[in-house]
């Protein structure tokens, strides 16, 4: 089956920095990758739909300043946070898929200290 | 808007008791339905994927159903394990838009 692999699994950074998130798709190429976050004991919730070779569609409420996306190539999306806050922190997942089926990542944990 | 709903929120069972999840949406007009699992930390294992057309799909021990005119679906696990024990999550696939929407999820947890 189609695999996505996401990049680092674990980061724990300190307030004020950037961190950038690395989503792969490793075994097709995905015109559309999906982020979202996810708090402890909560649902996904869809934070932005990237498009290679344009810019990224934003859900309501979600700071496209401070949640940077970018989609270069047809394998790679990634998420930058910028100025990351304590509040930030959360469970990063991407997604890679056509309108059939998605294909999820493991995750990203990030911690802001 | 769709929205999704999962019941109960947490579910706890002894080890060969069969699992009923429940899913329910606001809105008929979907494309497809997924049922996926998640573990602790971990990413989202599709478990399986209905489409509009269908009414079921089956793998294994799981089964899952697809009512739109009732806006519900049920995902049976029969006869639980203790590696059952994970947080299950129904997601809606809309066309229009090309988004998934998920459920709350249902946090399972199967005693030996």
């Amino acid at each position: 089956g189609a695999v996505v692999s996401q990049h680092p699994s674990r980061v724990i950074c300190k307030s004020g920095t950037s961190v950038k998130i690395e989503c792969r798709s490793l075994d097709f190429q995905a015109t559309t990758m999906f982020w979202y976050r996810q708090f402890p004991k909560q649902s996904l919730m869809l934070m932005a739909t990237s498009n290679e070779g344009s810019k990224a569609t934003y859900e309501q409420g979600v700071e496209k300043d401070k949640f940077l996306i970018n989609h270069a190539s047809l394998t790679l999306s990634t998420l930058t946070v910028t100025s990351a806050h304590p509040e930030d922190s959360s469970f990063y997942i991407c997604s890679a898929g056509t309108a059939d089926e998605q294909y999820f990542g493991p995750g990203t944990r990030l911690t802001v200290t | 808007k769709q929205e999704v709903t999962q019941i109960p929120a947490a579910l706890s069972v002894p080890e060969g008791e069969n699992l009923v999840l429940n899913c329910s949406f606001t809105d008929s007009a979907i494309y497809n339905l997924q049922w996926f699992r998640q573990d602790p930390g971990k990413g989202l294992t599709s478990l399986l994927l209905i489409q509009s057309s269908q009414r079921e799909q089956t793998s294994g021990r799981l089964n899952a159903s697809l009512d739109k005119s009732s806006g519900r679906s049920t995902l049976y696990i029969a006869a639980s394990q203790p590696g059952d024990s994970a947080t299950y999550l129904c997601s809606l696939f809309k066309a229009a838009g090309n988004k998934l929407t998920f459920g709350g999820g249902t946090r399972v947890l199967v005693k030996p």
